[in-house]
């Protein structure tokens, strides 16, 4: 049981580009979710999947695009990156529809540098 | 919206020491509330919640947490502090976002740091 993979660790992205994020749980987890970590801001809600079929933008959506292209997979896109989306993404997920007051268990992370 | 405060960017105290990590509260409604604790360059680990019931809150590797509704308070405690605590801590709480989803609302986060 892997919990939540993400892939890839690490990126090195040029202003302009794209890339694609992925994410997947073996949990059966119904909600998904995509944060940011930056310094002294602790962590951002970029966009959420209540159950598959649904997404649902957070609170930090502008320049990213999302993907529930299944129950396990959550995959986050950014279409141009810019410098200001250098961060630490983290994907989660928890158990029910909408997530309640369910735990949130985290992915190990993807750090991201655009240049 | 509800919001979490974490007053210390960091904590240091002596291995053996009792640790407190600070957090106060900001909610409309009953306030929902976790622990995570994130090693270095890792995911987010999750320590303990309070949904309802008892005020003290037992989590994972010795951690507990007093739920205080007067002082609108969550402090993570440790009796005994361990080198290996050393980590940075988040408090969260429960949020409803506009689409009717739950999400988690975090505070910027506390490095605790347990020297010999």
């Amino acid at each position: 049981n892997a919990g939540v993979t993400q892939t890839p660790k690490f990126q090195v992205l040029k202003t302009g580009q794209s890339m694609t994020l992925q994410c997947a749980q073996d949990m059966n987890h119904n909600s998904m979710y995509w944060y940011r970590q930056d310094p002294g801001m602790g962590l951002r809600l970029i966009y959420y999947s209540a159950s598959e079929g649904t997404t649902d933008k957070g609170e930090v959506p502008n320049g990213y695009n999302v993907s529930r292209l299944n129950k396990r997979e959550f995959s986050l896109r950014l279409e141009s990156a810019a410098p200001s989306q250098t961060s630490v993404y983290f994907c989660a997920s928890s158990e029910r529809p909408s997530g309640g007051t369910d735990t949130q268990y985290f992915g190990p992370g993807t750090r991201l540098t655009v240049l | 919206a509800q919001s979490v405060a974490q007053p210390e960017d960091q904590v240091n105290v002596a291995e053996g020491n009792p640790l407190t990590v600070k957090c106060t509260y900001s909610v409309s409604g009953n306030p929902y509330l976790f622990w995570y604790v994130q090693y270095p360059n890792r995911g987010l680990q999750f320590l303990l919640k309070y949904i309802t019931g008892d005020n003290l809150v037992k989590g994972s590797y010795g951690f507990e947490a007093e739920f205080n509704k007067s002082q609108t308070s969550f402090h993570l405690k440790k009796p005994s502090a361990l080198v290996s605590d050393s980590a940075l801590y988040f408090c969260a709480v429960r949020d409803i976002w506009t689409g009717g989803g739950n999400k988690l609302t975090f505070g910027t986060g506390t490095q605790l740091k347990v020297e010999l």
